[in-house]
């Protein structure tokens, strides 16, 4: 199994709708997690971090976390072209921070 | 703001040479990282250093080296480059390992011919 999956992609997803992208990891003692948007030929940025189990909330952006499931995910209120990235979910290993392959998201105009 | 800068966006050299890629932060972060990316593999990492002198393995090592003289700086060195080592690679810094959130340079696509 590998450490993080997520779905390659593309999910296609209409302006002003609800954009979801999943993740999961298989080690059981990862205790943070990232969420990092690229865009086509940029290097990553932090979009969200969550460390507890639940929902948290930044603007459009809702990270949710459950640990018995080893399951992760973003959603993305009110969808714009511009979020329109490749996602990537990281989550710790001991001391490192393993990332996915990342989830390409297209925001249909 | 934190910043990290890498000294080229691109470079092209050619199979044998010795190749140096630079990074800097400054927010004095403890640690810093060198990824490479490549499409289908996703990042993956090669070496990272949590502190000055000090460097670990990542999961793909082998044909690199680094090194971290001062504390803001940490350089990638491909000994002899080949054509493999083709990639888009990425320096990122955090200022402690794991729980916190890495911040990434803007990447040197390095060619080697």
């Amino acid at each position: 199994q590998k450490e993080v999956e997520q779905n390659s992609g593309p999910l296609s997803v209409p302006e002003g709708a609800i954009a979801s992208l999943n993740c999961t990891y298989s080690d059981r003692g990862s205790q943070s997690f990232f969420w990092y948007r690229q865009y086509s030929g940029k290097s990553p940025e932090l979009i969200m971090f969550i460390y507890s189990n639940g929902d948290k909330e930044d603007g459009r952006f809702t990270a949710q976390l459950n640990k018995a499931s080893q399951y992760v995910s973003l959603l993305i209120r009110d969808s714009q072209p511009s979020d329109s990235a490749t996602y990537l979910c990281a989550v710790n290993r001991d001391d490192k921070i393993i990332f996915g392959k990342g989830t390409r998201l297209h925001i249909l105009p | 703001d934190v910043k990290v800068t890498q000294s080229s966006r691109y470079l092209v050299k050619r199979t044998g040479e010795k190749v140096f890629l630079e990074c800097v932060q400054d927010m004095d972060h403890e640690n810093m990282f060198w990824y490479r990316q490549d499409p289908g593999l996703g990042l993956r990492l090669i070496y990272f250093s949590y502190d000055v002198k000090m460097k670990e393995k990542g999961d793909i090592p082998e044909g690199y080296s680094v090194s971290r003289e001062k504390k803001e700086r940490f350089s990638l060195i491909l000994e002899s480059a080949s054509t493999n080592q083709t990639s888009m690679y990425l320096c990122a810094s955090s200022f402690r390992l794991s729980y916190n959130e890495q911040f990434f340079g803007p990447g040197t696509r390095l060619t080697v011919l």
